[in-house]
């Protein structure tokens, strides 16, 4: 099976504008969970959908939102960027049999200018 | 609320040498327990986990145990190799409900010398 993929891999933005997003789960997968990950404050979850509701949400501002789509892929967009936004945004995504297991993709590094 | 705790880092080595990375967490459920890898410019890799108590993950060569007396879940590798170096995450999970979080470490970097 192919991995998770996400898209772009690399992104630049300055400050104010918004950016979305990408993320294929691996075939099978419903359930999409998304992570920030920086230098100070590590890995961090962001939110997890399911079956295109959103189940759980990290602690982050109403300016970083989610959605997910009937095929289970899945974007994240953060809107009015800020220089602290700058990070590599993990995807994750994991099967009903799988329990807690959750399959990273290689991730979109974002870069706030 | 749920945390994991990781032996600071950065760990140097030779090649060879054993290693240990200390992981203990704190949950209030029954959590699986996982370590991931990361190398440079890439995303998580899934290393290996356990799912309850007692539990034994292994995969090339790692092995953790899943020690629920000690809340514990330590990395260990019997001789490592230059390829090995990277960040490792300790990791916990725990659903809740149907809704799904990892909660995890500050990460190790290994760096392995030839």
């Amino acid at each position: 099976k192919a991995g998770v993929t996400q898209t772009p891999r690399y992104l630049i933005k300055t400050r104010g504008q918004q950016v979305t997003l990408s993320c294929s789960p691996i075939s099978g997968h419903r359930s999409v969970s998304w992570y920030q990950q920086t230098p100070g404050q590590g890995l961090q979850f962001l939110f997890e959908y399911f079956s295109e509701t959103q189940r759980n949400k990290g602690n982050f501002p109403g300016r970083f939102s989610g959605r997910q789509f009937s095929n289970s892929r899945s974007e994240m967009n953060v809107s009015t960027l800020e220089l602290g936004d700058s990070a590599l945004y993990l995807c994750a995504s994991s099967d009903l049999a799988g329990g807690e297991t959750q399959y990273f993709g290689p991730g979109t590094r974002l870069l706030v200018l | 609320g749920d945390s994991v705790t990781q032996m600071e880092g950065p760990v140097t080595l030779s090649e060879e040498a054993f290693l240990t990375i200390n992981c203990t967490y704190t949950a209030t459920g029954y959590p699986s327990l996982f370590w991931y890898v990361q190398y440079p410019g890439e995303g998580l890799q899934l290393l290996l986990k356990a799912t309850k108590a007692d539990d034994k993950g292994s995969n090339k060569g790692f092995e953790a145990t899943y020690r629920k007396e000690t809340t514990s879940f330590h990395l260990e590798k019997g001789s490592v190799q230059v390829s090995d170096s990277a960040v490792y995450f300790c990791a916990l999970g725990i659903s809740s409900g149907s809704a799904r979080q990892l909660t995890f470490g500050s990460g190790t970097q290994l760096t392995v010398l030839p």
